[in-house]
């Protein structure tokens, strides 16, 4: 399909880890991102990773990129409560910055 | 707080009005978007400027009809809506068009209901 696809719903206990799963379209996209919505809010930029890289880390965020597969996941470690949110996988295609649907991932004490 | 506002917050609007959502970025960026945020659905890119000019434009029913007087502005005019309609539409901006290292800034959005 064209759109950037990703599981709806994850949930998961405090102090756990989380991963957050995406399949992008374009093989061309040099940026790949990983976007946070928190209630009531519009998207941030949480953290994204150049397409020649494999894994990139940041403090509690890992992000791998699978290039032949057009995967892409972001893990969450140790999750805390204040991580429940909607988490966008975004590509840029073009002129275009193409996002998915977004996971809620909802963290339960 | 991001630097991009949008006004007004909520919108319930009858299917015979019009009425025009607004986004203000003073973040000196040169590229607008408009987006749609439907429930378990991918963001819907809807319109993308760059310098004022128009660039994009997904298929979207003309009854959507975008306006930008500056680059620090952007609107969405809306007119004889659908049920349908009613989503979540989110603006944003970023330095240039995307086809590099691109940071979008987004607005808290209009919750527009469409009766």
């Amino acid at each position: 399909g064209e759109d950037v696809e990703q599981s709806l719903f994850l949930s998961v206990r405090e102090g756990d880890s989380s991963v957050i799963n995406c399949t992008y379209t374009d093989s061309s996209s040099t940026y790949l991102y990983w976007y946070k919505q928190e209630p009531g809010a519009g998207l941030q930029l949480l953290t994204y990773i150049f397409s020649n890289m494999d894994m990139k880390q940041d403090q509690r965020l890992t992000v791998l990129l699978n290039k032949k597969d057009k995967h892409l996941s972001l893990r969450i470690a140790d999750t805390q409560t204040g991580d429940s949110a909607i988490y966008f996988c975004a590509e840029n295609e073009g002129n275009d910055m193409r996002f998915g649907a977004g996971t809620r991932l909802t963290v339960k004490p | 707080e991001t630097g991009v506002t949008q006004t007004p917050r909520h919108l319930v609007m009858g299917m015979t009005n019009k009425k025009s959502l607004k986004c203000e970025q003073h973040l000196g960026h040169n590229a607008m978007y408009w987006y749609k945020q439907s429930a378990k659905k991918p963001l819907e890119l809807m319109f993308v400027y760059s310098l004022e000019e128009r660039v994009e434009n997904n298929s979207v029913p003309s009854r959507f009809s975008p306006e930008c007087p500056n680059s620090s502005h952007l609107f969405l005019h809306l007119h004889t809506l659908q049920p349908e309609d009613s989503a979540l539409y989110l603006c944003a901006s970023s330095q240039d068009l995307p086809g590099t290292y691109t940071e979008a800034f987004f607005g808290q959005g209009t919750r527009l209901t469409v009766v």
